[in-house]
Parts: C-alpha cells; structure tokens; sequence
C-alpha cells in the first residue's frame, strides 16, 4: 500500500531562516506527488506539484521542492521564511495515472516561524 | 470564480443522531472528493465521485458513512448514529475529470463537526 512519511511534526525556525520540511513516500509506481498548506481554520491551498520532467519545482509563495526517485522524497523548502508562513504543511500523493484522483497524506508539518 | 463551498462550516451533535454535511464544487468539475481530518488519524480519503461512474467508496470507515452527489453536482455525506469518534473536520475537494489529466484538487473550508 503506499504511504506518505513527514517526518518531522513540528518545525520551529526563526524569520528570514531557511527551512526544509520533509516527506518521503512509498510506492513501486509511478506517482505524482503534492505539497499543500492549512492556514489555521481553513481549507487546503497547493503549494506546489510534480507531475513528471524537471525534478525541482517552484510553488507559490517562494517555496519549491526536489523530487529525488532514487530517496523517494519530496522535500519542500524555502530559502527564508516569513511570520506569514506559519501553517501545516501536508505532503500527498496520488498513484498511477487512472481514473481514481484520490490522494493520500501526510500527518502534516506544523511550521512556527518566529519573529 | 467561486470555490468550493460547505455547509454548515460548524456542527454540534449529540450521540447517537444523523448528519448531513453538503459540499457544493466548483462549476464544471466533474470530479468530487470527501476527507477527513482528525486528530488521531490525519487527513484520510472517505469517497470519490467522477461524472455518472460508480462512486469509489473504499475509504468510508463504517456503514454509517454514505455520500450521494445529485445531478453530478451538490455532494452530502451522510453519518448515521455519529459516535464520538466521527469528531473531525470533513473536508470536501473538486477537480476536472482526473482521467484526463487532472491533478489539482480545489477544496473546501471544511465542516467541524462534534459529538457530544
């Protein structure tokens, strides 16, 4: 079955610091792999996502992520964070290319940024 | 444009009652998903609709749990006899027709919902 590991669930870090919260997935498919944001009392917002091609993209808001097939991670960073950023974090993915969407999570990152 | 809507943002109930929470999607997007996320359990796919295709149900946790979306359109999802472990935010999302090509999943703000 696959899975979805973030393994850190709280990450504290100061304003302006650089930050890198990290997934890992299983699945001896092929995957396509998501990052989304909760800010508090509300619904999920995409960060960013990789489909296939270049194994770094760019998101919104200056965060990107690396998709590294060999680790089978998708790590998602920014090189400096603002108070704003302070959200959780779901790393997803969703398996093979049929007709089935559905998404499996993470049990989410909670990023503090602290002025 | 309008994202997608749900209803009602909060709901209290006591054990042992119904409830019905609706998900209104975005115009124009076939697909229609239903999560929910606890504390315990995080973010776990409940039912997916796409188009007049037969719902994918593998995720409802019980038989208390069932979903309907009319005209392929407006979703409820049902909880027969809540129990206090049905507590959770249920978040609905929509997209194109993930068959062709989808991939992003527009959601919801979500339904809290507690039983007390």
């Amino acid at each position: 079955a696959q899975s979805v590991t973030q393994l850190d669930s709280q990450v504290p870090v100061f304003e302006e610091a650089p930050v890198e919260l990290r997934c890992n997935y299983s699945s001896s498919v092929s995957v396509y792999l998501f990052w989304y944001v909760q800010y508090p009392n509300q619904g999920l917002q995409l960060l960013l996502k990789y489909l296939s091609g270049s194994t770094l993209v760019k998101g919104i808001n200056g965060f990107e992520a690396e998709f590294n097939k060999s680790q089978t991670s998708f790590h998602l960073r920014k090189p400096s964070v603002h108070i704003s950023d302070t959200a959780e974090y779901f790393c997803a993915v969703r398996v093979g290319s049929g007709n089935t969407g559905k998404l499996i999570f993470g049990q989410g990152t909670t990023l503090q940024v602290k002025p | 444009g309008a994202g997608v809507s749900q209803s009602p943002s909060n709901k209290v109930t006591e054990k042992g009652k119904d409830v019905e929470l609706r998900c209104d999607p975005i115009s124009g997007h076939t697909a229609l998903y239903w999560y929910r996320q606890s504390l315990g359990q995080g973010l776990e796919f409940l039912i997916y609709f796409q188009g007049n295709s037969a719902p994918d149900k593998s995720g409802l946790p019980s038989d208390r749990f069932s979903a309907e979306r009319t005209g392929g359109s407006v979703s409820t999802l049902t909880i027969q006899r809540t129990q206090q472990e049905d507590s959770a935010v249920y978040l609905c999302a929509s997209s194109f027709s993930p068959g062709q090509g989808a991939y992003e999943q527009y959601f919801g703000p979500g339904t809290r919902l507690t039983v007390t």
